[in-house]
């Protein structure tokens, strides 16, 4: 069954830790993505990758970070230096531009 | 700066009779516009995309219309159903070297009622 794969489904971590966030993907998808969905909120764009080993900021990238060192896996880290990281984080990926993206399940992190 | 906007957090629709959401954008180098549906603590599902040489795109009860000059894309779905009922998001990418980048709207909360 292919799909993307997000781990764990709800995360808690108390205020200063740092936490990374699974994202596995079995789709053979060059891109992938990381949002943050906040009450009432839009998808907010944290982070991309179009290829392995190579990634850009989105427009709220502050506070955390990513890597890719593989192309079904695109981990994120949220750091202590994000200010307010509880939120719901949804993971994206898709073959190449001008394809829609498929989405995993999203993990609920809250910061204690 | 939103670059993909929809100005209405919600709408309230009678079963049968047709949806029209609405999503403007402002970067005119965006090239690809989707349309997601998505229900609380769920990933969002992919419904129907428009590349912008076409101004319409239609399957099944879901058509996309985008008008490149106002910069305004549309979703219609006809007929309303309950099962409808959900937050629709649109989204948008462009070519070029920020190719990969998808940028998504605030989202329309759509009620549709029996």
């Amino acid at each position: 069954d292919g799909g993307i794969t997000q781990s764990p489904k709800y995360l808690f971590r108390k205020e200063g830790q740092n936490v990374t966030l699974s994202c596995e993907q079995n789709l053979n998808h060059d891109a992938m993505y990381w949002y943050r969905q906040d009450p009432g909120q839009g998808l907010r764009l944290i982070y991309y990758s179009q290829i392995v080993n190579d990634f850009q900021k989105g427009d709220i990238a502050e506070g955390y970070s990513v890597s890719r060192e593989k192309k079904e896996s695109f981990p994120l880290t949220v750091t202590s230096a994000q200010k307010n990281p509880t939120a719901f984080y949804l993971c994206a990926s898709r073959y190449w531009m001008n394809t829609e993206a498929f989405f995993g399940q999203g993990t609920r992190l809250t910061v204690v | 700066d939103q670059q993909v906007k929809q100005n209405s957090p919600s709408l309230s629709v009678q079963e049968g009779r047709i949806s029209i959401l609405n999503c403007d954008y402002t970067n005119s180098m965006f090239d690809y516009f989707l349309w997601y549906k998505k229900y609380p603590a769920e990933g969002p599902t992919f419904l129907i995309s428009i590349s912008s040489i076409k101004d319409k795109n239609e399957d099944g009860r879901f058509t996309v219309f985008l008008n490149k000059s106002a910069k305004h894309l549309s979703l219609h779905i006809v007929p309303s159903q309950p099962g409808d009922s959900a937050v629709y998001f649109c989204a948008a990418s462009e070519l070029g070297n920020q190719g990969g980048k998808l940028i998504f709207g605030q989202g329309t909360e759509l009620s549709v009622k029996p």
